[in-house]
């Protein structure tokens, strides 16, 4: 399998713009997560998604987040307007559960954004 | 809720030494997971080594091992024969079981300690 993948790998982008972040979790994998990552705050979870619904939103910060999960093999997190403080690496996750279930959870190789 | 705590922000370690990392954590669950994983400066999260909590077994991998203490609530992680490419930040978190309820799935990680490993 191709693991979890997430694009852009990196992002510079204005005060102001839209931002869109992408994942593709693993096939067969059931649970989504998004996670930010700052040196300030450390690992923070923004949302996580069961079968494509979202389970707990708790995480996001402001209503200039917002995340979707149109089917089972994708998902997106928006930020707008963006703003500076928005710089950070953001993760996402998948796992599964039933008859493979380990608990683990497999990474993307983050996407960075930078706001200027 | 869950929490987790790394108390080490840094640690550092000779090649081919031992070292512990702590971790403690907070829960009234009976059925959850513990995990370790390292994340290198390229930072990908890569798992290390994984428990769960119904088994007394401490989990071992290659050079990699657990310390689990349940009744206290302890999880540290034990890197023998230390290597350069070990060098990396450590994060322990903590998952709710299937029995979790609402919290199930959730991932919670502690803080994270930064490992630097001598030649």
């Amino acid at each position: 399998d191709a693991g979890v993948i997430q694009s852009p790998r990196h992002e510079v982008t204005e005060m102001g713009q839209e931002v869109t972040l992408r994942c593709k979790p693993i096939s067969g994998h059931d649970y989504l997560f998004w996670y930010r990552q700052t040196m300030m705050r450390g690992l923070e979870l923004l949302i996580y998604f069961n079968n494509n619904v979202p389970i707990d939103d708790s995480g996001m910060p402001e209503d200039r987040f917002s995340a979707k999960m149109p089917n089972a093999s994708f998902s997106t997190l928006k930020i707008q307007p963006s703003e500076p403080r928005d710089s950070a690496v953001y993760f996402c996750a998948s796992s599964e559960t039933g008859t493979g279930e380990t608990g683990e959870l497999f990474f993307g190789e983050g996407s960075r954004l930078t706001v200027l | 809720a869950q929490t987790v705590t790394q108390s080490q922000p840094e640690m550092s370690v000779q090649e081919a030494e031992t070292v512990t990392l702590s971790c403690t954590y907070d829960t009234s669950e009976s059925d959850y997971y513990l995990f370790w994983y390292k994340q290198p400066p390229s930072r990908q999260m890569i798992l290390v080594i994984r428990q769960e909590a119904y088994k007394q077994q401490n989990a071992t991998e290659n050079r990699f091992s657990v310390n689990f203490q349940k009744a206290a609530k302890s999880f540290s992680l034990k890197i023998s024969d230390s290597q350069l490419g070990d060098a990396a930040m450590y994060f322990c978190a903590y998952r709710s079981g299937s029995g979790g309820g609402t919290s199930y799935g959730k991932l919670t990680f502690g803080q994270g300690t930064i490992l630097t490993v001598h030649p």
